[in-house]
């Protein structure tokens, strides 16, 4: 399947700091990148959704000013998760849906490999 | 309602028997359909996808989807401990703001 490369795979960061988490698709072009947050034991949920060149579309409840989001590229997306705050806590994972240079058709959604944030 | 609605489980299978793992969404628009499943701590993997009404094998797992009933299923055959995961059943909806929607998820354990 298609590789989709997210980094950092964890993170700890102080109260009030902001961190950058980046998703990148290695071998196809990403026209459409989603990021999640998922808590412990609990089922991913879709934050916001971004296509190449535009802005994101946010999610019901989550704060745009927050949560960051670039997709400058085809191949990177960016989420910063400013001034963090505990609450912030979670595991992010980037998902990426775009059209295979090999294949010639959009490929499924993959996942990267989840960012493990922690805010103390 | 829901958009994607999962029985949280756990499920309880014994090893070499069908794992059958159940889906109900809500937007008659979806139009692409994903099985993943989810180790503790990891990130959802891929296990299968599919668009067309109807049965879909690879290998030990079968899709079947059913779009007049809006319902989507996952059987795994000859079960195995490692199958042991969260299932996560997640549907594509194609529109001015295309996104792909997830169930809860649900927990399968198979006892040896």
């Amino acid at each position: 399947g298609a590789v989709v490369s997210q980094h950092p795979s964890w993170v700890i960061c102080k109260s009030g700091t902001s961190v950058k988490i980046e998703c990148r698709s290695l071998d196809f072009q990403a026209t459409t990148m989603f990021w999640y947050r998922q808590f412990p034991k609990q089922s991913l949920m879709l934050m916001a959704t971004s296509n190449e060149g535009s802005k994101a579309t946010y999610e019901q409840g989550v704060e745009k000013d927050k949560f960051l989001i670039n997709h400058a590229s085809l191949t990177l997306s960016t989420l910063t998760v400013t001034s963090a705050h505990p609450e912030d806590s979670s595991f992010y994972i980037c998902s990426a849906r775009g059209l295979s240079r090999q294949a010639g058709w959009y490929t499924e959604a993959f996942f990267g490999q989840g960012t493990r944030l922690t805010v103390v | 309602q829901k958009e994607v609605e999962q029985n949280s489980g756990p499920l309880s299978v014994p090893e070499g028997a069908i794992a059958s793992l159940n889906c109900t969404y809500s937007d008659r628009g979806s139009q692409s359909f994903f099985w993943y499943r989810q180790y503790s701590g990891k990130s959802p993997e891929l296990i299968m996808f599919i668009y067309s009404n109807g049965d879909k094998e690879d290998g030990r797992f079968t899709a079947q989807l059913n779009k007049a009933s809006q319902y989507v299923s996952l059987l795994i055959r000859d079960s195995q401990p490692s199958d042991s995961a969260t299932y996560l059943c997640a549907v594509f909806i194609y529109s001015s703001a295309s996104k792909i929607i997830f169930g809860s998820g649900t927990r399968l354990s198979i006892r040896p």
